[in-house]
């Protein structure tokens, strides 16, 4: 059974300051990996998805990359902002085509 | 991009009645959909996959009876609650899958209150 783990469960950083989020699984037969960005009550919104062909993928600030064969991912955001504040969710899709979710990784960018 | 959308996005229901969630994908016609549920500070998990014009597949855990899914159209899937209770309460998220992208896209989800 496929399981996703994310550290840190919370961060906290001032403005400005690059960091990293970390993403790992536990079965390396994924399809893809999938970040998304998820405000206080709201739903998921897409930020970037690698196939596992990939090793990265890139949009604006943010870069995140995959290797299958550790069960790892980052998502790295440079330059942080605050409205980056938010949970970070990663996601795996196995031959199911089930998603599966770690628990998220609440940020919180301080002006 | 497509869009998913969810109707309604709160609910307030009395311990005992059913409450109806709709999932639309609006500019694509989605040939599975997918009812997540999210209890505060934990992950979306999975309830069902429900697959245009036939039966939904529950995971492990979830009531069958309890939580009722259509998927009567390629861009229309219901949840109903029946006899809903405090413990129902939670954040129910739908997603919607092409079948030709390999992305799911996610509606905004719908906040469920069970008093």
């Amino acid at each position: 059974k496929q399981e996703v783990t994310q550290i840190p469960a919370a961060l906290s950083v001032p403005e400005g300051e690059n960091l990293v989020l970390n993403c790992s699984f536990t079965d390396s037969a994924i399809y893809n990996l999938q970040w998304f960005r998820q405000d206080p009550g709201k739903g998921l919104t897409s930020l970037l998805l690698i196939q596992s062909s990939q090793r990265e993928q890139t949009s604006g600030r943010l870069n995140a990359s995959l290797d299958k064969s550790s069960g790892r991912s980052t998502l790295y955001i440079a330059a942080s902002q605050p409205g980056d504040s938010a949970t970070y969710l990663c996601a795996v899709k196995g031959g199911s085509e089930k998603l599966v979710f770690g628990k998220g990784t609440k940020l919180t960018v301080n002006p | 991009g497509a869009v998913v959308s969810q109707h309604p996005s709160r609910v307030i229901c009395k311990s005992g009645t059913s409450v109806k969630i709709e999932c639309r994908s609006l500019d694509f016609q989605a040939t599975t959909m997918f009812w997540y549920r999210q209890f505060p500070k934990q992950s979306l998990m999975l309830m069902a996959t429900s697959n245009e014009g036939s039966k939904a597949t529950y995971e492990q855990g979830v009531e069958k009876d309890k939580f009722l899914i259509n998927h009567a159209s390629l861009t229309l899937s219901t949840l109903t609650v029946t006899s809903a209770h405090p413990e129902d309460s939670s954040f129910y998220i739908c997603s919607a899958y092409t079948g030709v992208s390999t992305e799911q896209y996610f509606g905004p989800g719908t906040r469920l209150t069970v008093t």
